[in-house]
């Protein structure tokens, strides 16, 4: 069963470097998505991207956010100079005709 | 704007017990309704949606759900739990048009006890 894809598993990083998130998504899935979650909180949405241009972002995504589709099979999360803050798990969604999003196994970040 | 309410923060049921996990939610208009479930460590894997028609739904894992638009909830139920359901649940609800983004509830945590 196709699924959602994500690399790193884990990420520690210094306060201020920049890091970059990559997600595969499902091969045939137009909408994809991140979210974060704080440890012992709710997920929240972060951004939607369709067609190659962001579709919605929350209060949270900020200029030091961004996202790209490099290629056909990849989408990513940078963060360019991140922030104690920072620290949580993400998670990369995609999004069926059938309205659904799937999502993948996260990547823990943690900034020291 | 979207919202999910959650109200337990954390349940405990025995094995084999039956299960109710409650959620309520705020929309504007028709919603999308999903339930998640995120073992320790996991990642978020659906167990069911509600978009339209029967106002229950059937789901992964023996679990279920029902829709009531005049409670404006979306409850999980499940008649026997085994110690494999021992999670955090998540309900959530979505946008009809196209790329919406989801809003989640807080979370239930569920503990199994043999």
């Amino acid at each position: 069963e196709p699924e959602v894809t994500q690399t790193p598993s884990h990420q520690v990083t210094q306060m201020g470097q920049e890091v970059i998130l990559r997600c595969v998504p499902i091969s045939n899935h137009l909408y994809f998505y991140w979210y974060r979650q704080i440890l012992g909180q709710k997920v929240e949405f972060l951004v939607s991207f369709y067609n190659n241009e962001i579709s919605e972002k929350s209060e949270i995504f900020d200029d030091q956010f961004s996202v790209e589709r490099p290629d056909g099979s990849n989408f990513t999360l940078k963060i360019r100079s991140t922030k104690l803050e920072d620290s949580a798990m993400y998670f990369c969604a995609s999004r069926d005709l059938q309205e659904t999003q799937y999502f993948g196994p996260g990547t823990r970040l943690l900034v020291l | 704007a979207q919202s999910v309410t959650q109200p337990d923060i954390h349940i405990t049921v025995s094995e084999g017990a039956s299960l109710e996990l409650r959620c309520n939610y705020s929309y504007g208009a028709t919603p999308y309704l999903f339930w998640y479930v995120q073992s320790p460590g996991q990642g978020l894997q659906l167990l069911l949606k509600y978009f339209s028609g029967d106002t229950l739904v059937q789901g992964i894992k023996g679990f279920e759900a029902e829709f009531k638009r005049s409670q404006s909830s979306f409850n999980l139920r499940k008649p026997s739990v085994h110690w494999s359901d021992a999670a955090e649940y998540f309900c959530a609800v979505g946008g009809i048009f196209g790329n919406e983004k989801l809003t989640f509830g807080t979370g239930t945590r569920l503990t199994i006890i043999p």
